[in-house]
């Protein structure tokens, strides 16, 4: 059963600082990775997808990088804003046909203005 | 492109009543998802709708737990006999059936129904 470790459970930073969240699989056959963003009381927003045979994934400020071998993600937020506190999920699909996506418990980041 | 809609967003019971949600898919996407998720905790998968079809179910999903997607479009969850376990956000999302190995699995969440059992 696939288990998803996510350290810091969490992380407040002085606004303008580069940071990474880390993200660990027990199982590696997966078929791709998620991170997910969820502000309190809402749902969540997906932020980066990144296939079982890519490396890395970059979205504006926010880079997801795959080590699917040694079962890690990061997700690098450059230059981070206050507008960027909120919890952040990484998320993985096994590569075996089922859809259910395995979440880990998220880091909860505060960017101090 | 109205998002994934949820309704009610919050509900309080007693223990013992039956509740139910509704989960309004983007329009066109054939998968339906139903997640659990407590405080402090990341979403926990339940159900997973492929059209009309139920495919998937998690251990989770008890016998008092149901879910429906009769004309492959909106989605109910009922809980019968609603315990205080129950209290949590429950999460529906979709996502489009289109060629995964070019388009990946990018899905799509509702705001959440909360479920607060007292």
């Amino acid at each position: 059963k696939q288990e998803v470790t996510q350290i810091p459970a969490a992380l407040s930073v002085p606004e303008g600082e580069n940071l990474v969240l880390n993200c660990s699989f027990t199982d590696s056959a997966i078929y791709n990775l998620q991170w997910f963003r969820q502000d309190p009381g809402k749902g969540l927003t997906s932020l980066l997808l990144i296939q079982s045979s890519q490396r890395e994934q970059t979205s504006g400020r926010l880079n997801a990088s795959l080590d699917k071998s040694s079962g890690r993600s990061t997700l690098y937020i450059a230059a981070s804003q206050p507008g960027d506190s909120a919890t952040y999920l990484c998320a993985s699909l096994m590569d075996t046909g089922r859809r259910a996506l395995t979440f880990g418990s998220g880091t909860r980041l505060q960017v101090q203005p | 492109d109205t998002g994934v809609s949820q309704d009610p967003r919050h509900k309080i019971t007693k223990r013992g009543q039956n509740v139910t949600f509704r989960c309004d898919p983007i329009s066109e996407h054939n998968r339906l998802y139903w997640y659990r998720q407590t405080l402090g905790q990341g979403p926990e998968f339940l159900t997973y709708f492929q059209n009309e079809a139920q495919l998937e179910k998690s251990r989770l999903l008890s016998d008092r737990f149901s879910a429906e997607r009769p004309k492959g479009s909106f989605s109910t969850l009922e809980i019968q006999r609603t315990e205080q376990g129950d209290s949590a956000m429950y999460l529906c999302a979709s996502s489009p059936q289109i060629l995964d190995r070019e388009y990946g699995n990018t899905i799509y969440f509702g705001e959440g129904s909360w479920l607060t059992v007292v």
